[in-house]
């Protein structure tokens, strides 16, 4: 597609519910990220993929955090035995390099609650 | 590790400049972005700064000093639509990850 595309853009679970987020990135792209917006806060990094390189996993909130990145495409994040202060946006976001202009493009996000 | 700081909020009348400035500390550095944010949205690409100097693209401009490791975005001619949050963001020379500062909200009165 021309842009990062995400699913489920919002997703209702209840407390203790694992969730899965998908993230197709721009076709062409190696690096990928996830980030977490909480409602009128800044971007928190989460995970890191570039290539076939090992992922930065360095801001994983807990153990619960999980991603993977399939084929070097696409991406899914996985929240296990979610919590209410997961509530969030997911933000992914993709480039074409990791490094250069430090452009990267975001996704529209997946609107997380959990009640 | 890594932090970037600017302001929270900053607030401004249509037709007026503004200025949103970020300090930054890094282990390494390889260039200072700026993104907005408008509410609901996705945060979208406005400016990169690698070197010392201004670039300009249209009402935008940005600024980096990597001697006082200062940078900050110029919003010109502002018009009710550049209401968003702005985030700086800078990627460190030992960590691969684009790190992005708490974000300013400015608010453009009419």
């Amino acid at each position: 597609g021309a842009g990062v595309s995400q699913s489920p853009s919002n997703k209702v679970t209840e407390k203790g519910k694992d969730v899965e987020l998908r993230c197709d990135p721009i076709s062409g792209h190696t690096a990928l990220y996830w980030y977490r917006q909480s409602l009128g806060q800044g971007l928190e990094f989460l995970i890191y993929f570039q290539g076939n390189s090992a992922p930065d996993k360095s801001g994983l909130p807990s153990d619960r955090f999980s991603a993977e990145r399939t084929g070097g495409s696409v991406s899914t994040l996985t929240i296990q035995r979610t919590q209410q202060e997961d509530s969030a946006v997911y933000l992914c976001a993709s480039s074409p390099a990791r490094e250069g202009r430090n452009t990267i493009y975001f996704g529209e996000g997946s609107w997380l609650t959990v009640v | 590790g890594q932090s970037l700081e600017q302001p929270s909020e900053v607030t401004a009348v249509e037709g007026a400049i503004v200025q949103i400035n970020c300090t930054y500390q890094t282990s390494g550095f390889y260039g200072l972005s700026w993104y907005q944010q408008h509410d609901g949205g996705a945060p979208t690409f406005l400016s990169y700064n690698a070197l010392d100097g201004l670039e300009e693209t249209g009402r935008f401009s940005s600024f980096l000093s990597r001697s006082d490791s200062y940078g900050y975005l110029l919003l010109q001619e502002l018009q009710m639509k550049d209401s968003a949050s702005y985030f700086c963001a800078a990627r460190s020379g030992s960590a691969r990850q684009l790190t992005f500062g708490s974000g300013t909200q400015l608010t453009v009165l009419p």
